[in-house]
């Protein structure tokens, strides 16, 4: 059974420019969770979603952030208008549907912003 | 708001030695995680504590969870060099029952140095 991943595993963008970032969870996992680190710093909630659906996007930046997780496809995390402070390693989380259930993290996606 | 802090934020210590990291968080929760990660990588499970009293261990480390003092700590026995990373804890299912969050908060993380 295939882990998480995550796509690109590195990605460089000029500011004003926009960031996609790609989640597959695991097989048979419906919940996707996404988690921002900063340099030297823990992990931060950003967003949880279920196919369709934004479930808690509490963590989430109000402005040029947004995350979707369709009924086909990866889930999509996507920056507008990168600035040099969106530079971080951005993981994705997935589990089964049990709220009880651990989380299992991808590899992570760190984008610079030059 | 809530808090999981964790200390020491840095231990820098000698092979051999023993030492305990804690992470105290400060609401209801009855699910606490340990995470390793070297630098530049993504996180590895470590344990995973799902009730008050447990204590789980693997090779030189040991966790163990105090939901009464929203406690849990890693305790490090003998450490070697291959110990040296960084050390996170996370409280999941915040509020606890079957109404608590799905979300992880993470601790600020144990940056840890074993020296030769």
């Amino acid at each position: 059974n295939a882990g998480v991943m995550q796509n690109p595993r590195h990605l460089v963008r000029r500011r004003g420019q926009e960031a996609r970032l790609r989640c597959s969870p695991m097989k048979g996992h419906s919940h996707v969770y996404w988690y921002r680190q900063l340099p030297e710093e823990g992990l931060k909630f950003m967003v949880y979603l279920q196919k369709e659906n934004i479930i808690d996007e509490s963590g989430m930046p109000k402005e040029r952030f947004s995350a979707e997780f369709p009924k086909e496809g990866p889930s999509i995390l996507r920056i507008q208008q990168v600035v040099r402070g969106d530079s971080a390693a951005y993981f994705c989380a997935s589990s089964p549907r049990d709220r009880y259930n651990e989380q299992f993290f991808g590899p992570g996606t760190r984008l610079t912003v030059l | 708001e809530l808090k999981v802090e964790q200390n020491p934020l840095f231990l820098s210590m000698q092979e051999g030695k023993n030492y305990t990291i804690y992470c105290n968080y400060s609401t209801t929760s009855d699910r606490l995680y340990w995470y390793r990660q070297d630098p530049g990588k993504s996180l590895e499970s470590l344990f995973v504590l799902l009730s008050n009293g447990a204590v789980k261990q693997e090779g030189r480390l040991m966790a163990s969870l105090d939901t009464k003092a929203r406690l849990s700590t890693l305790h490090i026995t003998a450490a070697v060099h291959d110990l040296s990373a960084t050390y996170f804890c996370a409280v999941g299912n915040i509020g606890g029952g079957t109404s608590g969050t799905y979300k992880y908060i993470f601790g600020t993380g144990t940056r840890l140095k074993v020296l030769a």
